[in-house]
């Protein structure tokens, strides 16, 4: 079974500081990687992909195999970057997402 | 843009009432899909849908649920006779295809079951 894990609810950092949001996963074949962002009010869109290996609006994300990990990363948090973060895998037997429990970042002026 | 569109934004109803909740997807996008996200929980699968027919559900896709594309544009999801726990956000995607696998969300239908 397929399963994704963030360990943060609740991120809160200031304007300007690094921000990393944790992600693993489980799953024993080659998972596809996503993040997502919802700010507020807003509709669920993609921020990045692992396979596309691009930075988008800062942030960045490494698949680590070993590690089982997907931790997106910005080294210099902006206030408009406020959001709920959801890490998910897709697997490569279907189309279907599996998303982690999601992670509010909250950046502080 | 295009975007993928859900009716109505919110939905009251009565436990044992049939509701459908109704989705738009994006014109040339192949694959769609419901998935729902009971308050405080994470975003769950519930089925995806392709070339007319169902391709993947999960345990909470039950006989109680069903999925129609009656007219090749709208995207409906039926609960036969609510729970109280059906209360949840009910989001529809959809997806390009097999060599662009983004999903596309929409605004979500928030259903409470009274």
């Amino acid at each position: 079974a397929q399963r994704v894990t963030q360990p943060e609810k609740l991120l809160s950092v200031f304007k300007g500081a690094p921000v990393e949001l944790k992600c693993n996963y489980s799953y024993s074949g080659s998972p596809e990687l996503f993040w997502y962002v919802q700010y507020s009010r807003q509709r669920l869109q993609l921020l990045l992909r692992h396979i596309s290996r691009e930075s988008i609006k800062g942030f960045t994300a490494d698949l680590n195999k070993g590690e089982t990990s997907f931790h997106l990363k910005k080294p210099f948090a902006q206030e408009e970057d406020s959001a709920m973060y959801y890490c998910a895998l897709r697997s490569n037997a279907g189309n279907m997402l599996t998303f982690g429990g999601g992670t509010r970042l909250m950046v502080k002026p | 843009e295009p975007e993928v569109t859900q009716t109505p934004s919110h939905q009251v109803t009565q436990m044992g009432q049939e509701v459908i909740l109704r989705c738009v997807p994006i014109s040339n996008h192949l694959y769609f899909y419901w998935y729902r996200q009971i308050l405080g929980q994470k975003v769950e699968f519930l089925v995806s849908f392709y070339n007319n027919e169902i391709s993947e559900k999960s345990e909470i896709f039950d006989d109680q649920f069903s999925v129609e594309r009656p007219d090749g544009s709208n995207f409906t999801l039926k609960i036969r006779s609510t729970k109280l726990e059906d209360s949840a956000m009910y989001f529809c995607a959809s997806i390009p295809g097999q060599a662009n696998t983004e999903a596309f969300f929409g605004q979500g239908t928030r259903l409470t079951v009274v």
